[in-house]
């Protein structure tokens, strides 16, 4: 199973809106709705910040959002901030039952 | 609270074996599927294993398939992965994380320990 998609880096300046994108195939993207984000700072474990698509867990702000279209999934961070400085790895469940990471994107708080 | 803390990782020469170790604490350890991910130095995360609540259903990643095995003891609310004929690509850090439905999404994970394949 190859990783998904991503790219590489992104950047904005705070107070601006980014997306990142995600693209999958009809093996894992397209096919669940089972998708998730995680925010990973230096020297930190994984943080969940988007499930299922489009939901926030408890404690997550409310300008984090996510969407999905056919195999491609989106991350939004509108009203970036510095603390959102940090890498970004989405996630699908696939029809081989296992889980697929994106490359990761790096995101830069300008 | 919720608390994941992986233990076990080390130098190890290439063909070497080591047990990682999760231990977990406030929640029911038997009511997730446990999952385990790495990160090799400079790449993105890669999902290497996971198991259900009752030992009855684990997945491997390809790259790990016959060389990795994941265990649980629920009455030690511990998760255990045996990783054997390691190679200087498993080379990682690896996390536990837990999920509360196959392929959901992992609300928890551990602060990862490092392990290093090199001779």
């Amino acid at each position: 199973q190859s990783a998904l998609t991503q790219p590489p880096s992104v950047s904005g300046s705070p107070g601006q809106s980014i997306t990142i994108s995600c693209t999958g195939s009809s093996s894992d993207i397209s096919s669940y709705n089972r998708v998730s984000w995680y925010q990973q700072s230096p020297g930190t474990a994984p943080k969940l910040i988007i499930y299922e698509v489009t939901n926030r867990p408890s404690g997550i702000p409310g300008r984090f959002s996510g969407s999905k279209s056919g195999n491609t999934a989106s991350l939004t961070i509108s009203g970036l901030q510095p603390e959102d400085e940090a890498d970004y790895y989405c996630s699908s469940y696939t029809r081989n039952d296992k889980y697929v990471f994106g490359s990761g994107t790096t995101v830069t708080v300008l | 609270q919720v608390q994941l803390v992986e233990s076990g990782g080390g130098l190890v020469r290439p063909g070497g074996s080591l047990r990682l170790s999760c231990a977990a604490s406030g929640f029911i350890f038997s009511d997730y599927f446990m999952i385990w991910i790495r990160r090799a130095p400079g790449k993105g995360l890669e999902f290497v294993s996971y198991i259900d609540g009752v030992n009855s259903y684990i997945k491997y990643e390809d790259s790990v398939k016959g060389r990795c095995t994941i265990s649980r003891d629920n009455a030690k609310k511990s998760l255990y992965l045996q990783m054997d004929r390691l190679r200087v690509e498993d080379t990682a850090v690896y996390y536990c994380a837990r999920s509360t439905y196959l392929g959901g999404p992992l609300d928890h994970w551990g602060q990862g320990t490092l392990v290093t394949v090199s001779s």
